[in-house]
């Protein structure tokens, strides 16, 4: 099982459209769960850290699932501007360790007027 | 916003030469990471930094790289002797004690 899987996508959604990527992770000690996006040839940007309580920012809303080693990201209404493509990336530090982020592949989102 | 800064934006070296890749991290930030993204994959951990030492490292980070913080302010990656393969996107990353990592916009190096 790869360490962190995401929806192969590419996600092709009108404006205005839900959206839901999903990304699942092997290490059970993992700590700390992100969601990033990134444009093309550009860097990773961070989104949304992810809790275990669920988290929202405006139109994202973002979940983990420790039992099931899950992780969601929504998006609501969605704006030309989200078209980019969106990285799980999780952190295999425990307590107090840095640890380093590791990414998934990334699913792509096309929104289309 | 601060934010982590990287030169050069673009690199373009010979196979077998030696390549310095320069970041500047957030100032009050106290880890350093290196990252890599070989075009059309995904992005990849090299190392990371913590009280002027390496914390850890990935299968990648061999002995072609090396890391150095020569001063209060910059973060470098040395690959010794570069291979065709070494042709990637190299992102820096630093954070506070909290994991929240922060990106600079990458060097892109092309070997030929």
């Amino acid at each position: 099982r790869k360490e962190v899987e995401q929806d192969p996508g590419p996600f092709n959604v009108p404006e205005g459209a839900t959206v839901a990527f999903n990304c699942t992770y092997s290490n059970s000690a993992s700590q700390s769960f992100f969601w990033y996006r990134q444009d093309c040839r550009k860097e990773p940007k961070l989104l949304m850290s992810v809790y275990s309580s669920g988290n929202e920012d405006g139109r994202f809303t973002a979940q983990l699932n420790r039992a099931s080693q899950y992780i969601s990201l929504l998006i609501r209404d969605s704006k030309l501007s989200d078209s980019a493509t969106y990285l799980c990336a999780v952190n295999k530090g425990y307590g107090g360790s840095q640890g380093n982020l590791i990414f998934g592949k990334g699913t792509k989102l096309s929104v289309k007027p | 916003e601060p934010e982590v800064t990287q030169t050069p934006s673009h690199q373009v070296t010979q196979m077998g030469q030696e390549v310095i890749l320069r970041c500047v991290p957030i100032s009050n930030h106290l880890y350093f990471y290196w990252y890599r993204q070989i075009l059309g994959q995904k992005v990849e951990f090299l190392v990371s930094f913590y009280n002027n030492e390496i914390s850890e490292k990935s299968e990648i980070f061999d002995d072609q790289f090396s890391v150095e913080r020569p001063d209060g302010s910059n973060f470098t990656l040395k690959i010794r002797s570069t291979k065709l393969e070494d042709s990637a996107m190299y992102f820096c990353a630093s954070s506070e004690a909290n994991p929240t990592q922060h990106f600079g916009d990458g060097t892109r190096l092309s070997i030929l």
